[in-house]
C-alpha cells in the first residue's frame, strides 16, 4: 500500500538557517504530493503541492520538487523565521481510485531567535 | 468566511457517552473526509464520502459512523466513547476533477477528551 516516510523530529534551527525536511514515498500509480503545515493549536493548511514528476511546488519561501526517480519530495527553505515553527506533514494521494491522503508522521520544527 | 468549519472546537465527555461532531464546507466540494490525529500527531483517514459512495477505513470501530444530511455536511457520530477515542478529529473536503484527486482543505479540528 501507499506510505510516506518523513525524517524524525523535532528539528530546532536558529532564525535564518537553511531548512530541509526529507520525505520519501511508496505508491501505486502516479501520486500527487503535498506538504501541509500545522501551526500550534490550529488545523492543517496546504503549504504546497506537485502533481507530476519534476514539478516544483513553492509557497511562502518553501519549495519541494517531485522526484520520481528517487521517490522523494523534500521540503526546503533558504532562511527560516520564528513564525515557521510548526509541524510539517508530507502526504500523497495516489489517485488510483483512492480518495484518501496518506500522511507521514509529521516533523516538528522549532525556530529560535 | 471559513471554508471548512467544525463544531465544537473542544469536547470533553465521559466514557460511554454518545457524541457528534459537525462539519460544514462552503466550497461546493463533492467529497468530504474525517481524519483522526493521535497524541503523537499521526494523521489517519477514517472515512471519505461523496454522493456516490462511502469508503471506510477498515480499522475504524463501528462505534464511529459518518452521517451526511446533504452535500455540504458530513457529521461524525461516536457511540459508547472510550478513553482511546481521545484525539483531534479533522474534517476535510475536496473537489474531484475528472478523476484527479485535488487538494484537500481541512477544518480547524475538534479536540475530543474522554474521561
Amino acid at each position: 500500500g501507499d506510505s510516506v516516510t518523513q525524517m524524525e523530529g523535532p528539528v530546532t534551527l536558529s532564525e535564518e538557517a537553511f531548512l530541509t525536511i526529507n520525505c520519501t514515498y511508496t505508491a501505486t500509480g502516479y501520486p500527487s504530493l503535498f506538504w501541509y503545515v500545522q501551526y500550534p493549536g490550529e488545523g492543517l493548511q496546504l503549504l504546497l503541492k506537485a502533481t507530476k514528476a519534476d514539478d516544483k511546488g513553492s509557497n511562502k519561501g518553501f519549495e519541494a520538487t517531485y522526484r520520481k526517480e528517487t521517490t522523494s519530495f523534500h521540503l526546503e527553505k533558504g532562511s527560516v523565521q520564528v513564525s515557521d515553527s510548526a509541524v510539517y506533514f508530507c502526504a500523497l494521494n495516489s489517485g488510483a481510485g483512492s480518495y484518501q491522503l496518506t500522511f507521514g508522521k509529521g516533523t516538528k520544527l522549532s525556530v529560535i531567535p | 468566511d471559513t471554508a471548512v468549519s467544525q463544531t465544537p472546537k473542544y469536547l470533553v465527555t465521559q466514557m460511554g457517552n454518545d457524541k457528534s461532531i459537525k462539519c460544514e464546507q462552503n466550497l461546493g466540494h463533492d467529497t468530504m473526509y474525517w481524519y483522526k490525529q493521535d497524541s503523537k500527531k499521526f494523521l489517519k483517514i477514517m472515512f471519505s464520502y461523496n454522493n456516490k459512495e462511502l469508503i471506510i477505513n477498515e480499522t475504524v470501530p463501528n462505534r464511529f459512523s459518518p452521517k451526511s444530511p446533504d452535500k455540504a455536511h458530513l457529521n461524525l457520530h461516536i457511540n459508547s466513547l472510550e478513553l482511546g477515542d481521545s484525539a483531534v478529529y479533522f474534517c476535510a473536503s475536496s473537489q474531484d476533477e475528472s478523476g484527479h484527486k485535488e487538494t484537500q482543505y481541512f477544518g480547524p479540528g475538534t479536540r475530543l477528551l474522554v474521561l
